[in-house]
């Protein structure tokens, strides 16, 4: 089936390291995205990337990495300079280009410091 | 970037419609409204989308105001399976491809 593949479910990490959450489509989309979203809270945007080799920081980009080396994959790694990484992230994508496309997401990764 | 405005929360008597509404007053002139919702620890889904015409689809539909500063989504008769945090969104503008999230409206069905 066509849809958006987020791994793990559940992660721990403990503070100092960088973890990396893998995110797989197989929908064709040119275009992925990563949100956080706290408890209680909305979507903030963090990276997206419109095209392979080419991605660009959302409103809180800031303790993120990502990379966009094949169209079907866009990891984010969440690294030790992020201070509060506790919360559910979502990976996304959508056809590029146009406003009235519509936006898929995977099922989330919850990330736990301890 | 174009922002959407949405209510907190709002409840509804089950099997009776609903109105959830979101103001966007920066809208352009080529930005579509979205609407998705989720469930606890769930990706959001979607829910409708349109331009400026009303919609309908088999999940809901949606009311585009003239001007386009805002628009009202229609459940037309509310189950306890549609109790969910609902989100108006827009494409974001000058081909930045972003899909910008407000804060959501989280809609409580009583039985």
């Amino acid at each position: 089936d066509g849809g958006i593949t987020q791994s793990p479910k559940y992660l721990f990490r403990k503070e100092g390291q960088n973890v990396t959450l893998s995110c797989e489509q197989n929908l064709n989309h040119d275009a992925m995205y990563w949100y956080r979203q706290d408890p209680g809270q909305g979507l903030r945007l963090i990276y997206y990337s419109q095209i392979v080799n080419d991605f660009q920081k959302g409103d809180i980009a800031e303790g993120y990495s990502v990379s966009r080396e094949k169209k079907e994959s866009f990891p984010l790694t969440v690294t030790s300079a992020q201070k509060n990484p506790t919360a559910f992230y979502l990976c996304a994508s959508s056809i590029a280009g146009h406003s009235g496309n519509t936006i898929y997401f995977g099922e989330g990764s919850w990330l736990t410091v301890v | 970037d174009a922002k959407t405005t949405q209510p907190n929360s709002m409840e509804s008597n089950e099997e009776e419609p609903v109105h959830l509404p979101c103001n966007h007053s920066t809208i352009s002139g080529t930005d579509y409204i979205h609407w998705y919702r989720q469930l606890p620890s769930q990706g959001p889904e979607y829910v409708i989308h349109g331009l400026t015409s009303n919609v309908n689809n088999r999940m809901a539909s949606l009311a585009i105001a003239e001007d386009r500063k805002s628009s009202t989504l229609i459940l037309h008769r509310a189950t306890l399976r549609d109790a969910a945090v609902y989100y108006c969104i827009l494409r974001g503008t000058s081909g930045t491809y972003k899909y910008i999230f407000g804060t959501g409206t989280r809609l409580k069905v009583l039985a």
